[in-house]
């Protein structure tokens, strides 16, 4: 089980707006470590797509963009294309754990 | 351009050993953390361990202490992982990523390798 909670699964249609939700606690986003996230397209690496809960490398789309408040993240995507079909993790840090670099377990975004 | 070629995963039996390695280019490979991440198949991203830019500061995961040594050798530009004691659990493909900072602290990964396969079965 993860220390950090996503749902496992969202979907949307071709130009809809999705958002993927990260959920932590009091030792990782509730202290106030910032949240990453990371695309993993299907047979391939992660790729760093947020960083610092809401920078964007460059190349990344102004599509793609997260959020943080409290214990919580959110990863928004609008303007929903294929391409965008992919694994989503979210990453912090944990203080409770050895092991401090901590995943959520992921979401799969389907586009329909 | 940034690059993470990762080698030395195959098929191991469990209780057996075996030595990844990462050769990095494109960047200056001594001013970056570096770590290695872990996905078992059909499964989620887990940080198995990471070391500081100098090699002089190392960490990792409860799943894997005692069993797992990271470091680098600076002048090859090469990060290792030498894992002994393998359980089927350790099953996965087995990243590189480097680390945005110099020294291990809260910070993302910035690059990652393709993956090397690491099979635990008699």
């Amino acid at each position: 089980q993860s220390v950090l909670t996503q749902p496992p699964s969202v979907s949307g249609a071709p130009g809809q707006r999705v958002t993927i939700s990260c959920t932590g606690g009091s030792s990782n986003i509730g202290s106030g470590y910032d949240v990453h996230w990371y695309q993993q397209l299907p047979a391939a690496a992660p790729k760093l797509l947020i960083y610092g809960n809401n920078n964007r490398p460059s190349g990344v789309p102004d599509r793609f963009s997260g959020s943080k408040s409290g214990t919580s993240a959110s990863l928004v995507i609008t303007g929903l294309q294929a391409e965008d079909e992919a694994d989503y993790y979210c990453q912090s840090y944990d203080t409770s754990l050895s092991g401090w670099r901590v995943f959520g377990g992921g979401t799969k975004l389907t586009v329909l | 351009e940034v690059q993470l070629l990762e080698s030395g995963g195959g098929l191991v039996q469990p209780g057996g050993s075996l030595r990844l390695s990462c050769v990095a280019s494109g960047f200056t490979f001594s001013s970056y953390a570096m770590s290695w991440v872990r996905q078992a198949p059909g499964k989620g991203l887990e940080w198995v361990s990471g070391i500081s830019g100098s090699g002089g500061s190392t960490d990792y995961a409860d799943s894997v202490k005692g069993r797992v040594t990271i470091s680098r050798d600076n002048s090859k530009n090469t990060l290792y992982l030498q894992m002994s004691s393998l359980r089927a659990e350790d099953t996965a493909v087995y990243y590189c990523a480097k680390d945005w900072n110099l020294v291990l602290a809260a910070s993302y990964f910035d690059y990652w390798g393709q993956g090397t396969l690491v099979t635990v079965s008699s």
